[in-house]
């Protein structure tokens, strides 16, 4: 079945630096890729989302391609905040069926 | 964007009690709403699917008398937690699809802590 893996973290960086989150997927087709934060003690916010190979989804600094080839959608930022501190999870929805979430990574940034 | 509400967002209750969850489209309809339950610095485990008018299909290993799902509007489903025990302490957190682009939008979850 479809599934998503990611680095599990957690990640601890310093203001300023630059993130790298992994993930990689394996899915049958051409499946939809998003990338979701959480918030302590929160729900859900959709980050980015691309729809197909070579899109690249962008919000609040955040960036991630989506790469046929290596069916992968790693998540970048130039330079953290300590705000950006929470759980990211990548995600895939295979043509309208349920999603498929990664175990998330825990982002922590220090002042 | 779309909105997805649940109510509670908090609930405490005794063992053996039921608990009652919404979830709500608030500005679209949605003939799917999924349930998921995530266990701490876990992440999403998918319990259902529920689509308005039909019965609920549960994913394997989710029992179906404990946690009853109720689809009775295209913005409304809700889940009940019955005679809850302390094991059934998680977040729950509901999404709706969205039928103009076919995208899920998730609810804000419900924190239950069964004591």
């Amino acid at each position: 079945g479809d599934s998503v893996t990611q680095m599990e973290g957690p990640v601890t960086l310093s203001e300023e630096a630059f993130l790298t989150i992994n993930c990689t997927y394996t899915a049958t087709g051409y499946p939809s890729l998003f990338w979701y934060v959480q918030y302590p003690g929160e729900g859900l916010q959709l980050l980015l989302k691309a729809t197909k190979a070579d899109d690249k989804g962008s919000n609040k600094g955040f960036e991630a391609t989506y790469r046929k080839e290596t069916t992968s959608f790693h998540l970048e930022k130039g330079s953290v905040q300590v705000s950006d501190s929470a759980v990211y999870f990548c995600a895939l929805d295979n043509y309208g069926q349920n999603f498929v979430f990664g175990p998330g990574t825990r982002l922590s940034v220090l002042p | 964007g779309a909105v997805v509400s649940q109510h509670p967002s908090r609930v405490i209750c005794k063992s053996g009690t039921s608990v009652k969850i919404e979830c709500r489209s608030l500005d679209f309809q949605a003939t799917t709403m999924f349930w998921y339950r995530q266990f701490p610095k876990k992440s999403l485990m998918l319990m259902a699917t529920s689509n308005e008018g039909s019965k609920a299909t549960y994913e394997q290993g989710v029992e179906k008398d404990k946690f009853l799902i109720n689809h009775a509007s295209l913005t409304l489903s809700t889940l009940t937690v019955t005679s809850a025990h302390p094991e059934d302490s998680s977040f729950y957190i509901c999404s709706a699809r969205a039928p103009f682009d076919n995208e899920q939008f998730f609810g804000p979850g419900t924190r239950l802590t069964v004591l």
